[in-house]
Order: structure tokens, then sequence, then C-alpha cells
């Protein structure tokens, strides 16, 4: 059981340059999130997944997209990337779609730097 | 914008000692979440309380919530030196969709010294 994975650990783009980072779940949840955490900010969402099917924005959306691929997978798509996007970011997951008490579990992160 | 500002931004004590740290948020919350991140990795969920309760314990861990002062502390009591990480508190709301969001503080960097 690896909980919430994420690939790939490090990454360096150029500005301008897309990638996609791959976060997957074997827990069965159905929500997933995105976030970024930069120094001093704590962790901001970008993009969440209520469930299978239906992707929202969060408080910062600008410059990505996400792609609920299945229950498990959730990526997130930097189309082209800018020195701001530079941030660690998470992946999340968390077991159902409607509120409630509802804890997350974090993967390793993905540390991308834009030069 | 940050739903949750902890205090202090830094704290150092001294191994066996107890960790206070504070949370204060700015609106109404259905639930308010700790977690801890240890250097280079993700964050791991700790505790969770609801806006109807006033105290929880799990382990070493005692979390307070006053939702009249919009605020909650975290105390770790008899620290070790395992416990030196960032801690985060986050507080969850209901979207216009009717899923939780959670949004988080700023953290509090712990440093147990041995």
């Amino acid at each position: 059981n690896a909980g919430v994975t994420q690939t790939p650990k490090f990454q360096v783009l150029k500005t301008g340059q897309s990638m996609t980072l791959q976060c997957a779940q074997d827990m069965n949840h159905n929500s997933m999130y995105w976030y970024r955490q930069d120094p001093g900010m704590g962790l901001r969402l970008i993009y969440y997944s209520a469930s299978e099917g239906t992707t929202d924005k969060g408080e910062v959306p600008n410059g990505y997209n996400v792609s609920r691929l299945n229950k498990r997978e959730f990526s997130l798509r930097l189309e082209s990337a800018a020195p701001s996007q530079t941030s660690v970011y998470f992946c999340a997951s968390s077991e159902r779609p409607e509120h409630l008490y509802n804890e997350q579990f974090f993967g390793p992160g993905t540390r991308l730097t834009v030069l | 914008s940050q739903q949750g500002e902890e205090d202090p931004q830094a704290l150092s004590i001294q191994e066996g000692e107890n960790a206070t740290m504070n949370c204060s948020y700015k609106t109404s919350i259905n639930n308010l979440q700790w977690y801890r991140q240890n250097s280079g990795r993700g964050l791991v969920h700790l505790i969770l309380i609801r806006s109807n309760e006033r105290e929880k314990h799990s382990g070493r861990l005692r979390v307070t919530l006053d939702t009249s002062k919009k605020s909650s502390s975290l105390l770790i009591t008899a620290s070790r030196a395992a416990d030196t990480a960032s801690y985060f508190c986050a507080t969850g709301l209901i979207s216009n969709f009717g899923n939780e969001k959670l949004t988080f503080g700023t953290g509090t960097r712990l440093t147990i010294i041995p």
C-alpha cells in the first residue's frame, strides 16, 4: 500500500517549456488535490477533483491544467512554465467527495525549478 | 488568501519540555486540522477537531478550539527530538459544490534541542 505517489521528485525546466506532474493513490479515495508550497506561504490549493470526472479551480489555478484520468490518477500540467511557478508541488487525496471531517493524505512532493 | 496564521513562526525548546503553538483563522469553519511536515517530506495528518468540540487528545497531542475567538492551539507534551518539524493548521470549509476544502496556515517551525 504505497499511499500517494508523485513523479518526478525533482525537475528543472526552462521558461516556456511544458511538463506534466503525475500523481496516483491506491487508497480508493474519491477526492484528489494539487497544492503548491512556497517559503512563508503555507500550502495553496491549485486545483482539486471532488470525484472521478470532475475538476475545479482552487486558489491559484492560473498557468495550470489538470486531468482526472481515472479514480487513481490526477495529473497537473504546466503548458508554458514561468519562473513564478518554481515551487514544491504536493498531491493529496481524501476519502469522500461529501463534506465533513476528511483528513487528507499527501504525497512526497515534486520540487520544480523554472529557469 | 491565508485562512490560518500560526504563532509563533519558529519555536526552539529543550527535549522533554512542552511545545505550544497557536492558530488563528478568519471565517467560520467546519473543522480544524493539524498537520506535521518533516523537512523535505509531505504533510502528515495529526489530529482533527470539529467545530462543535472544544478539546481533543491523541497520545502526546492536545488540541483546543475556541470558535468564539477563532483560534486553536496544539500542545505537544514531553517533546522528543523526532518532533522537530513544521506544524500547520488547516481549516475545513464546505465549498459551493459541497466538497470540503482545506486552507492551510503558514506553519510553525519547531526545533527540539537534545
